[in-house]
């Protein structure tokens, strides 16, 4: 069955550096988009990043611009985030998601639509001291 | 502060209907299908409705969506204590190339 399964969560000092995986079966990697989400204790759901079917283009939140770096290996089938310069702020779960879509440029979609499905089970993010 | 704005929480009896309101603009709502996630306390969100109105296998027909213009609507009839969860709205931003979300509403069944 389609799967996402979420990995490389911990606790890390501020400033530091942690790598984050996102292994994935049961579809072709390749075809489709991937993001990640995260969701700080007790709060909603905030965009981190989103690449390509095939790595070509990268995304960022505002909020991780310049820190963190989204990645993929479509021959192992795994998507990563590279998180550096970590804050107390980007304490969080964080979940990986499939794209319905290979990509969208502007308001069109290609290969699907926006949705995100599915989602992995998460894995927990602690900056701190 | 959520792009997408939804109210923060809503609640109802077991059995009756309840409706989440979900508000953007014209480069995201407007111009783009809306989805919606169901999150179930502890666990990861899950797909509810998809390209507005549409359902994926497995979700009861219970679960209804709606857009007009620059806003969404998530239906839920027949109320059950298993819908208590954290509803969010969801789409794509055509002019800052990004995912958003609405800040989450939290059912009550009650």
């Amino acid at each position: 069955q389609v799967q996402l399964v979420d990995s490389g969560g911990g606790v890390v000092q501020p400033g530091r550096s942690l790598r984050l995986s996102c292994a994935a079966s049961g579809f072709t990697f390749s075809n489709y988009g991937m993001h990640w989400v995260r969701q700080a204790p007790g709060k909603g759901l905030e965009w981190v990043a989103l690449i390509w079917y095939d790595g070509s283009n990268e995304y960022y939140a505002d909020s991780v611009k310049g820190r963190f770096i989204i990645s993929r290996d479509n021959s192992k089938s795994t998507l990563y985030l590279q998180m550096n310069s970590l804050r107390a702020d980007d304490t969080a779960m964080y979940y990986c998601a499939r794209w319905a879509a290979s990509y969208c440029s502007g308001a069109t979609c290609y290969g699907g639509g926006n949705w995100l499905d599915p989602w992995g089970q998460g894995t927990l993010v602690t900056v701190s001291s | 502060q959520s792009v997408l704005t939804q109210p923060p929480s809503v609640s109802a009896a077991p059995g009756q209907k309840v409706t989440i309101s979900c508000s953007g603009s014209s480069s995201n709502i407007g111009n783009n299908y809306v989805s919606w996630y169901q999150q179930l306390p502890g666990t990861a969100p899950k797909l509810l409705i998809y390209d507005n109105n549409k359902r994926p296998s497995g979700i009861p027909d219970r679960f209804s969506g709606s857009k007009s213009g620059t806003s969404a609507t998530l239906g839920i009839t027949g109320l059950q204590t298993g819908d208590e969860a954290d509803y969010y709205c969801g789409t794509w931003d055509s002019s800052l190339s990004t995912v958003l979300f609405g800040g989450g509403t939290k059912l009550t069944v009650v």
